[in-house]
């Protein structure tokens, strides 16, 4: 079965500091992977997803995420952080026809 | 192009009543999927329709109940609400490929609570 950790419920960086967020895959297949933000009382919003074209993935509002097949990692990145980034974010792997499997979910902090 | 919509945004209702949640997919998606979601956890998936039939289900108990309709929109039906059953419901549509490349694209949500 396919499952994703997201290592650190809650993340805490100055606005201007790098973001890392932590997601680590387990996939008998070749896996494909979804970066999701979600705001207070809100949806999911796609950030960026992996599909195995390219294993360096940018997506919207200046994130990025990797691939690392030898370390199971799918983390995301933004270098510079903004308040505006403050959110939960999610790491999900799909399964067959597109069923999506999700981890626990981030707390992402942005301190002035 | 409207996104995913689902509606109501907020529901109240008392244990044993029956809800019904509504969804209309993104415009040319063919495929809608349910999740739960409880308080400060992530997404839970319930179940998935395609060409009107239940495609796939997660680990629900028969109390959750779907349908599709021919222009693709779905509902989600609950009955007997638990307390449990407390949470964020979020409808995703996309279009079916058959395989795992296929992205979803989710709705607002609606906030279902239990009293």
């Amino acid at each position: 079965a396919q499952s994703v950790t997201q290592l650190g419920s809650h993340v805490s960086v100055s606005e201007g500091a790098l973001v890392l967020l932590r997601c680590n895959y387990s996939s008998s297949v070749p896996p494909y992977l979804f970066w999701y933000v979600q705001y207070p009382n809100q949806g999911l919003q796609l950030l960026l997803k992996y599909t195995s074209a390219a294993t360096l993935v940018k997506g919207i509002n200046g994130f990025e995420a990797e691939f690392k097949k030898s370390e199971t990692s799918f983390h995301l990145t933004k270098p510079s952080a903004h308040m505006s980034d403050a959110a939960e974010y999610f790491c999900a792997v799909n399964t067959n026809a597109g069923k999506s499997t999700f981890g626990d979910g981030t707390t992402l902090t942005v301190k002035p | 192009d409207a996104g995913v919509t689902q509606s109501p945004t907020h529901l109240i209702k008392t244990r044993g009543q029956q809800v019904t949640l509504r969804c209309s997919p993104k415009s040319g998606h063919d495929t809608v999927s349910w999740y739960q979601q409880a308080l400060g956890q992530g997404p839970q998936f319930i179940f998935q329709y395609y060409e009107e039939e239940e495609r796939q289900r997660g680990n629900f108990p028969d109390r959750f109940s779907g349908h599709q309709f021919p222009n693709y929109s779905s509902e989600l039906n609950v009955n007997a609400l638990l307390l449990g059953d407390s949470a964020l419901y979020l409808c995703a549509s996309s279009t079916r490929t058959g395989g795992t490349t296929d992205t979803q694209y989710f709705g607002p949500g609606t906030r279902l609570t239990v009293l």
